[in-house]
Parts: C-alpha cells; sequence; structure tokens
C-alpha cells in the first residue's frame, strides 16, 4: 500500500499569518496518464471533509484563492497564504492512482 | 446542485449486520465511480470500499474484504454498503463521496458495534 506521510502532526498558527503543510508518498503518484493524483481535503469540527485542491495543485470551486498546492512525484505541500479564523480544522492529502486508496493520518491546523 | 444523503447508521451488535445507504441527486449518478470513507472516533480519515459507474468493478480494503459488500442501484440513483460480521473496530462515521476524487461528500452515518 503507498503510505501518506504528513507534518507537522499539529500546526499552531497566528492568524493572517502563511502555513504550510507537507505530505510525502512512499510511491509516486504519477499515473499513467501523465496527471498525478494527489488531493488535499479540509475538515472543519464536526463536519465532514471537503475537497480543497484536486492533481496536486488545481483548486475547488469556492475555494479561496489563499489556498495552494504544489509539488511532484512524491513530495507535496499546501499552503494557505494568510491563515483565516475559518480555516481552522485538520487537513489530510490522498493518494489515488494506486488501490487502495490512501490517506495521510492529518494535520490540525489550530490558532496559537 | 451535487447532494449526497447517508443514512442506515445506527447501534449493532459484533458479529451483526447492517445496510448502509446514500441517496444521491444533481448529477447523472450512473457516470461517476462511488466511494465510501470511514472515520473512527477522534481518528483520521480511511477509504473502504469504491465502485465504478456501472458497478462492474469494486474495490475494497483489505481491513473490510470478505465482510462488506458495495452496491449501487442506478435506476435509484443510491450507493449502498452491506456490512456483514462487524467488529468493534468498525465503529465510525461513514460517509459516501462521489468519484474516485471524493469531490462530494455525504453528511456521514454513525455506525457503533458494540454489545
Amino acid at each position: 500500500d503507498v503510505v501518506m506521510t504528513q507534518s507537522p502532526l499539529s500546526l499552531p498558527v497566528t492568524l493572517g499569518q502563511p502555513a504550510s503543510i507537507s505530505c510525502r508518498s512512499s510511491q509516486s503518484l504519477v499515473y499513467s496518464d501523465g496527471n498525478t493524483y494527489l488531493n488535499w481535503f479540509q475538515q472543519r469540527p464536526g463536519q465532514s471533509p471537503r475537497r480543497l485542491i484536486y492533481k496536486v495543485s488545481n483548486r475547488d470551486s469556492g475555494v479561496p484563492d489563499r489556498f495552494s498546492g504544489s509539488g511532484s512525484g512524491t513530495d507535496f505541500t499546501l499552503k494557505i497564504s494568510r491563515v483565516e479564523a475559518e480555516d481552522i480544522g485538520v487537513y489530510y492529502c490522498m493518494q489515488a492512482p494506486h488501490w487502495p486508496l490512501t490517506f495521510g493520518g492529518g494535520t490540525k491546523v489550530e490558532i496559537k | 446542485e451535487v447532494q449526497l444523503l447517508d443514512s442506515g447508521g445506527g447501534l449493532v451488535q459484533p458479529g451483526g449486520s447492517l445496510r448502509l445507504s446514500c441517496a444521491a441527486s444533481g448529477f447523472t449518478f450512473n457516470y461517476y465511480g462511488m466511494t465510501w470513507v470511514r472515520q473512527a472516533p477522534g481518528k483520521g480519515l480511511e477509504w473502504v470500499s469504491a465502485i465504478s459507474g456501472s458497478g462492474d468493478n469494486t474495490y475494497y480494503a483489505d481491513s473490510v474484504k470478505g465482510r462488506f459488500t458495495i452496491s449501487r442501484d442506478n435506476s435509484k440513483n443510491t450507493l449502498y454498503l452491506h456490512m456483514n460480521s462487524l467488529r468493534s473496530e468498525d465503529t465510525a462515521i461513514y460517509f459516501c463521496a462521489r468519484d474516485y476524487s471524493f469531490d462530494y461528500w455525504g453528511q456521514g452515518t454513525l455506525v457503533t458495534v458494540s454489545s
């Protein structure tokens, strides 16, 4: 199985400051069609997860442009340019080219 | 508007069975693969099972293989998860999600396995 390793586990942030989450996979996430299937999800307290980013760097509709994704191969990053109060929650990366589909362990973003 | 409505959760004894449903609306259901993801209390997300748009192809996590069966009724726009031989470690909120990229999620339904 592809292991997804996120860091840090917990990320205390100051409102208005940037934040960055790392996600590393144990295998390349480049599929045979040339696309890299790495997605990012946000889960606010008490809510269902919500997809933010798909295929490394594509923002979903309605996702603020302060969120950005980058990376390639096995090394990926989610960045929040200026953290707002509504960004508090747990963030997960997920790989989709390999069965079984696997998630990272999550990064909890909280206010410092 | 895409909507996924999960239902069917509840309290069940170890070794028991349960069937979850996910009613879909707002999109052409049979065009999309569908998935189930679960979240144990206070834990992270775990993919459980997936099914292709036609229903011809199914996929399972090792933790549920042989005990859970995913199915769909495209005439009713509904996804199912049949869960047998339930164990305490199956206790979780179960979410259905659209596509293998999980672009839309249901609200989840809680399954509690306990005597």
